[in-house]
């Protein structure tokens, strides 16, 4: 069974612009969540998607968004960079939401903000 | 909300050393305690579990012990080896459904032959 996929899996951007990053899940996986990772504040939680819907969110700017399809993939868009945005982003799949259910993670997307 | 304390790293042991990684947690309600693994370049895996109070989660040689009354899981192993190189998470997660899962900062562990 194919494992978590990340789109792109390396980014550059400048500061100002926006940016649009993907994560498939493992088949039949319906829940997907996304992390930020940072040398300084180490892995945040950004937000959870079960069924389409945003089930968690943490405390991150309005910037920071998301999505989820209707065969589970995910996307997650940050807009207005700033150089702080610079961080690895990791995606997350699981069977279901509520109860734990094991995350299995993706590669990441390295994103470097100029 | 939850939160976890970790021992700060890096932690450089020689092969064949024991190992051990402090963490306590502050959660609600009643958590399961997970340690992840981050080697070099790749996300995180999960590395062991455990899910009530003296379960006592292993994988890989690797073994930690829920204690409900220190509020702590620690992270051990008999005989590191160097492909045990890597950073490791431990996360509480409350088992009320609208909670994430918290990570620790990391340990970083190096281990040389």
């Amino acid at each position: 069974k194919a494992g978590v996929t990340q789109t792109p899996r390396y980014l550059i951007k400048t500061r100002g612009q926006q940016v649009t990053l993907s994560c498939s899940p493992i088949s039949g996986h319906r829940s997907v969540s996304w992390y930020q990772q940072t040398p300084g504040q180490g892995l945040q939680f950004l937000f959870e998607y079960f069924s389409e819907t945003q089930r968690n969110k943490g405390n991150f700017p309005g910037r920071f968004s998301g999505r989820q399809f209707s065969n589970s993939r995910s996307e997650m868009n940050v807009s207005t960079l700033e150089l702080g945005d610079s961080a690895l982003y990791l995606c997350a799949s699981s069977l279901g939401w509520g109860t734990y259910n094991e995350q299995f993670f993706g590669p990441g997307t390295r994103l470097t903000v100029l | 909300g939850n939160s976890v304390t970790q021992m700060e790293g890096p932690v450089t042991l020689s092969e064949e050393a024991f190992l051990t990684i402090n963490c306590t947690y502050t959660a609600t309600g009643y958590p399961s305690l997970f340690w992840y693994v981050q080697y070099p370049g790749e996300g995180l895996q999960l590395l062991l579990k455990a899910t009530k109070a003296d379960d006592k989660g292993s994988n890989k040689g690797f073994e930690a012990t829920y204690r409900k009354e220190t509020t702590s899981f620690h992270l051990e192993k008999g005989s590191v080896q160097v492909s045990d190189s890597a950073v490791y998470f431990c996360a509480p997660k409350s088992n009320s459904g609208n909670t994430p899962l918290v990570f620790g900062k990391g340990t970083r562990l190096s281990v040389i032959a």
